[in-house]
């Protein structure tokens, strides 16, 4: 079965980084791009990039370009995403999701558990 | 990009059917035939409930259908089951591997 499993919560201080994992396991883990979406505290959900597991083609949210690095490592089906200079409104429930780009299909069939990221001083 | 714009709530009783509405843009929704739906339930990851306007994935009740005129999609719930209770999403593509999610939309079983 399909399964995308995160890293676990983080608390970072104004402008630091962090960076969470998603190690996919049940399907050919370059066959399918991996999204990431964010959702603040009692807000709805906030698209910010995608990258091709295949060859590593990533295209970022604009309001996140510059901030955001999204990679993968293939020898561990492991996707990354990376969020420089935080600030609190960068804090979130940050998920992955299985994006079937590669077959024509333009949605995100499985999640992540999803990540809490807490940016405070 | 803006998000779509979904009703903040929507309710019915256990039996009954509800309608949420997710208006976008030529640019997204009317652009293209990729609107999906996502169920959360609280403190839950999203689950894909309808995908390409009106297609159901294995294992969503039949009950969950979806539709799309111009800029405007909408989700059905029908024969409303108090596990419907949960937030809905929609999202749409809009061209260049990008995507929008919609505003959410609270849906309670009264």
């Amino acid at each position: 079965q399909v399964q995308l499993v995160q890293s676990g919560a983080e608390v970072k201080k104004p402008g630091a980084s962090v960076k969470v994992s998603c190690k996919a396991s049940g399907y050919t883990f370059t066959s399918y791009g991996i999204s990431w979406v964010r959702q603040a505290p009692g807000q709805g959900l906030e698209w910010m990039g995608w990258i091709s597991a295949y060859n590593g083609d990533t295209n970022y949210a604009q309001k996140l370009q510059g901030r955001v690095t999204m990679t993968t490592d293939t020898s561990t089906s492991t996707a990354y995403m990376e969020l420089r200079s935080l600030r609190s409104d960068d804090t979130a429930v940050y998920y992955c999701a299985r994006y079937p780009r590669d077959y024509g299909d333009y949605h995100f069939d499985y999640w992540g558990q999803g990540t809490l990221v807490t940016v405070s001083s | 990009q803006s998000a779509l714009t979904q009703p903040p709530s929507a309710s019915g009783s256990p039996g009954q059917s509800v309608t949420i509405s997710c208006t976008g843009t030529s640019s997204d929704v009317g652009g293209y035939n990729y609107v999906s739906w996502y169920q959360q339930h609280p403190g839950k990851a999203p689950k894909l409930m309808i995908y390409e306007v009106s297609k159901r994935p294995s294992g969503v009740p039949d009950r969950f259908s979806g539709s799309k005129s111009g800029n405007t999609a909408s989700l059905t719930v029908s024969g409303l089951q108090a596990e419907d209770e949960a937030d809905y999403y929609c999202s749409s593509y809009a061209g260049s591997n990008n995507f929008v999610f919609g505003t959410g939309t609270k849906v309670t079983v009264l």
